[in-house]
């Protein structure tokens, strides 16, 4: 149980484009998301905390207007990069909780971006 | 907030040694404490993990401890084999509600086991 998909795994876009990213909890409701962005051979950096029905709670120096988070479901949740550029080539992971109180983590897969 | 720092960057072994790789956190509040390992391009892998009203836990070859009062935590793994070549990385989050049960990352160590 507790299985968090990702998608898609891999995505190749030109500067200026848009790019979404789904998070989804497949067996359990998940209040409360969170997504990291990690650049190679860095660690996961908490970019924003995603709550169903309330908006974002974003990392101090993440720009909330590029990096748009929506968490209309209980089960789904959605980064989009807008007006992408090369800098914000990385990898994005979501993760999710089964309930507060249980502070275990499950990660979905990862987005591996590249902006071209 | 939370800040979280881990050492060694790097850790060479040869198989069957021990490796031992050493986390600090800074906010009192925190208190659960995994450690993941993570494979080039896949998701962090959980592999033990701890909570604070407990010092030492084991699970087969590889064991965590923490010092509460120092702010603290070790990942320990014993008889070392090729296969445990990854990054490690410890983490540290707090329940507090006013936290967000936020989950902050150490730097990683990636761990070489020569065979």
């Amino acid at each position: 149980g507790a299985v968090v998909s990702q998608h898609p795994s891999r995505v190749i876009c030109k500067s200026g484009t848009s790019v979404k990213i789904e998070c989804r909890s497949l067996d359990f409701q998940a209040t409360t998301m969170f997504w990291y962005r990690q650049f190679p051979k860095q660690s996961l950096m908490l970019m924003a905390t995603s709550n169903e029905g309330s908006k974002a709670t974003y990392e101090q120096g993440v720009e909330k207007d590029k990096f748009l988070i929506n968490h209309a479901s209980l089960t789904l949740s959605t980064l989009t990069v807008t007006s992408a550029h090369p800098e914000d080539s990385s990898f994005y992971i979501c993760s999710a909780r089964l309930h507060w109180g249980n502070e275990k983590l499950f990660f979905g897969s990862g987005t591996q971006l590249s902006v071209l | 907030g939370e800040n979280v720092e881990q050492h060694p960057s790097t850790l060479s072994v040869q198989e069957g040694d021990s490796a031992v790789i050493k986390c600090t956190y800074s906010d009192s509040a925190s208190n659960y404490f995994p450690w993941y390992k993570q494979e080039l391009g896949k998701r962090p892998q959980l592999i033990i993990d701890i909570r604070s009203n407990v010092g030492e836990k084991k699970d087969q070859r590889i064991a965590v401890t923490l010092n509460k009062t120092a702010k603290h935590f070790s990942l320990h793994i014993t008889e070392t084999q090729p296969e445990d070549s990854a990054v490690y990385f410890c983490a540290a989050s707090s329940a507090l509600r006013n936290q967000g049960g936020k989950l902050i990352f150490g730097q990683g160590t990636e761990l070489s086991v020569k065979p």
